[in-house]
């Protein structure tokens, strides 16, 4: 079957890191994603990987691991506006999207 | 660039009437649209994906009969909900897959459907 495994809460200081892993094994791949969504509010597309490595947009940074399954989302200097739940997606073979069901990260001052 | 609307962004109605979103990619052509669901606190339920010009697929144990979903135009696909009961009531996305990064999906800000 195919599965995304993510944390399901985490909890960070405003001002310092935080790395939200994810773990997958999908039929095929081709890339992965990591969406934010705030509560109330529909995701918006942080990042695709599709090649291995570290990709980095400003505060926020992923990398992927394909020979492992592997990725995380990188947050380098936590704002209060960082509160949301992080979403990390497969394309598959069909280029369908496997959605993990998750990570709500909550930062406190 | 990739922007994505949807409107309305709220509705109540009565249970029993027929509720029609539209879903728009405002600059870029989107060879395929999604449609989710999602429940409070809940993940992203992917509902049925459309290609323009042709019959959406339905993910399984969704009523393809109850959500008509019409991808009339690369620019354009509307969701109906039809007959809807308290039940029906969720947070309904819409995403849309095509232009430059044809990979990433962009999402619609949602609508936030209350059946009375």
């Amino acid at each position: 079957g195919q599965n995304i495994d993510q944390p399901t809460e985490m909890t960070a200081t405003e001002g310092a890191i935080v790395q939200i892993n994810c773990t997958y094994q999908t039929s095929g791949f081709n890339g992965l994603f990591w969406y934010q969504q705030h509560a109330g509010e529909a995701p918006t597309f942080l990042s695709y990987n599709v090649l291995d490595g570290l990709e980095e947009k400003g505060r926020f940074s992923s990398f992927l691991s394909r020979s492992k399954g592997y990725s995380y989302l990188l947050l380098k200097e936590l704002q209060m506006k960082d509160s949301a739940s992080y979403l990390c997606a497969v394309s598959d073979s069909n280029y369908q999207l496997i959605w993990g069901a998750g990570t709500k990260l909550i930062i406190k001052p | 660039g990739a922007v994505v609307s949807q409107h309305p962004s709220r509705v109540i109605c009565k249970s029993g009437t027929s509720v029609k979103i539209e879903c728009r990619s405002l600059d870029f052509q989107a060879t395929t649209m999604f449609w989710y669901r999602q429940f409070p606190k809940k993940s992203l339920m992917l509902m049925a994906t459309s290609n323009e010009g042709s019959k959406a697929t339905y993910e399984q144990g969704v009523e393809k009969d109850k959500f008509l979903i019409n991808h009339a135009s690369l620019t354009l696909s509307t969701l109906t909900v039809t007959s809807a009961h308290p039940e029906d009531s969720s947070f309904y996305i819409c995403s849309a897959r095509g232009g430059a990064s044809s990979e990433t999906q962009y999402f619609g800000p949602g609508t936030r459907l209350l059946v009375l």
